[in-house]
């Protein structure tokens, strides 16, 4: 069975670091794509970050150069480092598993076939 | 980044069929995917591809695509369909990274 287990939310001053883990079973992080999701309070789903199989790292235009996501083979965990919190980064978190939809030789689409239950990060002082 | 639009809201009587719709250039190249979001609980993948569920969604649910809009259709919507759904595609911008529509909050009447 597939699960995704997210950790390391909390309530953090601005300016603060913290890192969120997603702890995976069932299937192995380093032979997919994963991403991080975060839902701001009442708002929608933002993407945030991407960590391919083959390594690459890609990040939305609002982190990019604070955060960081990286991946532990070992203890098949994703990690996103957040680094320079402001209030605007207040939101819980998920993380899912990110599939490239293919037929007929080429892919037209990604999807997320499995979330995480989220974690809370407050930034406040 | 590449812009997708939804309808804020949409109502449907207990039954009949809803339809959400997302618009975006994007959706031109690239199938959407639609996400049901529940309140106090994580998204779950509900179509993607150019109609495809996942095991243990209702074959209620259907997904289609005709120019920059794709659609996401309830045939007899249940009263446990009520629900935020979201529409997500590539970023046309760079098509590496993943941009969400804001979201369709479905009453079921």
């Amino acid at each position: 069975e597939v699960q995704l287990v997210e950790s390391g939310g909390g309530v953090i001053q601005p300016g603060g670091s913290l890192r969120l883990s997603c702890a995976a079973s069932g299937f192995t992080v380093s032979s997919n794509y994963m991403s991080w999701v975060r839902q701001a309070p009442g708002k929608g789903l933002e993407w945030v970050s991407v960590i391919y199989s083959s390594d690459s790292t890609y990040y939305a235009d609002s982190v990019k150069g604070r955060f960081t996501i990286s991946r532990d083979n070992s203890k098949n965990t994703v990690y996103l480092q957040m680094n320079s919190l402001g209030a605007d980064d207040t939101a819980v978190y998920y993380c899912a598993r990110d599939r490239d939809y293919c037929s007929g030789g080429s892919c037209y689409s990604r999807y997320f076939d499995y979330w995480g239950q989220g974690t809370l990060v407050i930034v406040s002082s | 980044s590449s812009e997708l639009t939804q309808d804020p809201a949409v109502s449907v009587a207990l039954g009949q069929t809803a339809k959400i719709t997302c618009q975006g250039d994007i959706l031109r190249s690239y199938y959407a995917s639609w996400y049901q979001q529940k309140a106090g609980q994580a998204p779950v993948l509900v179509i993607y591809g150019k109609n495809n569920r996942p095991s243990g969604i209702p074959d209620r649910f259907s997904g289609s695509s005709s120019g920059n809009t794709a659609s996401l259709t309830i045939t007899g919507a249940q009263a446990e369909d009520e629900a935020d759904y979201y529409c997500k595609s590539r970023d046309s911008s760079d098509n590496r990274h993943v941009v969400f529509a804001g979201g369709t909050k479905l009453t079921v009447l």
